[in-house]
């Protein structure tokens, strides 16, 4: 299957400072990611649609300037998590179908997740 | 709106016996739905999927789930539990119909799977 990943795999940062993570699509193209939030022995709750050459589609009760979204290519979305608090430290986790073949089959290929905590 | 309810957070077998987890959907047109799988620290891993075809899907690992529209039900089972199947697992649902590399998929909130020897 589609290879995604996700880098760094774990960060610590200190309270106040901004994170970036990064998803690519290693194999195939990915006009769409979508990335997706998991609390600690909890379901994955979608953050948000990244969209290639245009803004992100936030899901309710996130907030956009909180959790930049950019998807400059069609192989990387990246969020940036703004002025980190210990409240954001969370398992975050992208995913993507490749915009050529498996569009048809719904399935969705995983990063391995980026397991971020804020001092 | 489409959703998908998965009873039990937590189900223990033993090796060789029956694993099944439950999923019930929640949907006004013909729902799309998965199970994936999730071990610690990773992402997650598609087991099987329901697009319509046939109610009975067999995916990896010798799971297989049923497509029960009278019952709302796409329960995943296995016949015979193996420790390296202790995972989490989710049930989804495809919002926007089947297809589309943009339709999100909504997930249920998980079932942690123990198998003991």
């Amino acid at each position: 299957g589609a290879v995604v990943s996700q880098h760094p795999s774990w960060v610590i940062c200190k309270s106040g400072t901004s994170v970036k993570i990064e998803c690519r699509s290693l194999d195939f193209q990915a006009t769409t990611m979508f990335w997706y939030r998991q609390f600690p022995k909890q379901s994955l709750m979608l953050m948000a649609t990244s969209n290639e050459g245009s803004k992100a589609t936030y899901e309710q009760g996130v907030e956009k300037d909180k959790f930049l979204i950019n998807h400059a290519s069609l192989t990387l979305s990246t969020l940036t998590v703004t002025s980190a608090h210990p409240e954001d430290s969370s398992f975050y986790i992208c995913s993507a179908r490749d915009s050529l073949t498996s569009g048809g089959t719904g399935e969705l290929f995983f990063g391995e997740g980026s397991r971020l905590t804020v001092l | 709106a489409q959703s998908v309810t998965q009873l039990g957070s937590h189900v223990s077998v033993s090796e060789g016996a029956l694993v099944l987890l439950r999923c019930n959907y929640s949907s006004s047109v013909p729902p799309y739905l998965f199970w994936y799988v999730q071990y610690p620290n990773q992402g997650l891993q598609l087991l099987l999927k329901y697009t319509s075809a046939a109610t009975l899907v067999k995916g990896i690992n010798g799971f297989e789930a049923e497509f029960k529209k009278s019952e709302t039900s796409f329960h995943l089972t296995k016949p015979s539990a193996h420790m390296s199947d202790a995972a989490e697992y989710f049930c989804a649902v495809s919002v926007g119909g089947y297809g589309g590399a943009t339709n999100k998929l909504i997930f249920g909130t998980g079932t942690l799977l123990a198998v003991q020897p």
